[in-house]
């Protein structure tokens, strides 16, 4: 079955203990993000990756790390978490938009089913 | 950053068509419009992606005038099950994609 999985899918945590949530991708995709999702903030995206060793900051980067050294897994790494990345997180993957015709297509997202973290 | 602009809400009945319109004005040549669903605590669900005029699928139609600065997602004849939050997002090459706050959208019986 052709799916995004992450773990773990809920995780209570203290400040300042280094964290990391795992995702994969089956569907051989290139390209992969992270979101996190809070009350009406909607999803912002933390970081994406092009393809492998590829990466690049999103709208809220900060106090995250990822990294891509496989296509199949772009692991989420929060070194010192804090309470304000108390938050639902969302990884997704899709394939690399076509360069074939004007403009090139955007292949849609699949989405994992995401991990709640609380940061106490 | 990549803006939309949607109602925050929208309430319907069911088996009634609804219309979710999405405003994008600064949309770039290259920029397609897509819509996503979400259900409580789960990941966002494509529904349906277009480039301009009409383009149908067997949950919904998605309109796109000649200048692109809008959009409208329609769903024909919603059900309960159709209660979520839709998101309209402008995704083009450039991979950082921004959702908006997305329109929630209640079916009533």
């Amino acid at each position: 079955e052709a799916q995004v999985t992450q773990n773990p899918r809920y995780l209570i945590t203290v400040t300042g203990k280094k964290l990391t949530v795992t995702c994969s991708q089956n569907m051989n995709h290139e390209y992969m993000s992270w979101y996190r999702q809070d009350p009406g903030l909607g999803l912002r995206q933390i970081y994406y990756s092009m393809n492998v060793e590829v990466t690049d900051k999103g709208d809220v980067p900060e106090g995250y790390k990822v990294s891509r050294k496989e296509k199949r897994n772009f692991p989420l790494i929060l070194e010192s978490p804090s309470p304000n990345q108390t938050s639902l997180y969302f990884c997704a993957s899709s394939l690399k938009e076509s360069l074939l015709g004007t403009p090139p297509r955007t292949d849609t997202q699949y989405f994992g089913p995401g991990t709640r973290l609380t940061v106490l | 950053l990549a803006k939309t602009t949607q109602p925050i809400s929208m309430d319907s009945y069911e088996g009634q068509e609804v219309n979710i319109t999405c405003s994008h004005n600064n949309i770039a040549t290259n920029d397609y419009i897509t819509w996503y669903q979400q259900f409580p605590s789960q990941g966002p669900r494509f529904i349906i992606q277009g480039y301009k005029t009409k383009v149908t699928n067997e949950v919904a139609s998605l309109f796109i005038p000649a200048d692109r600065k809008s959009s409208t997602l329609s769903l024909p004849r919603v059900s309960l099950s159709d209660t979520a939050v839709y998101y309209c997002l402008r995704s083009g090459s450039a991979r950082q994609l921004t959702f908006g706050s997305g329109t929630q959208l209640t079916v009533l019986p």
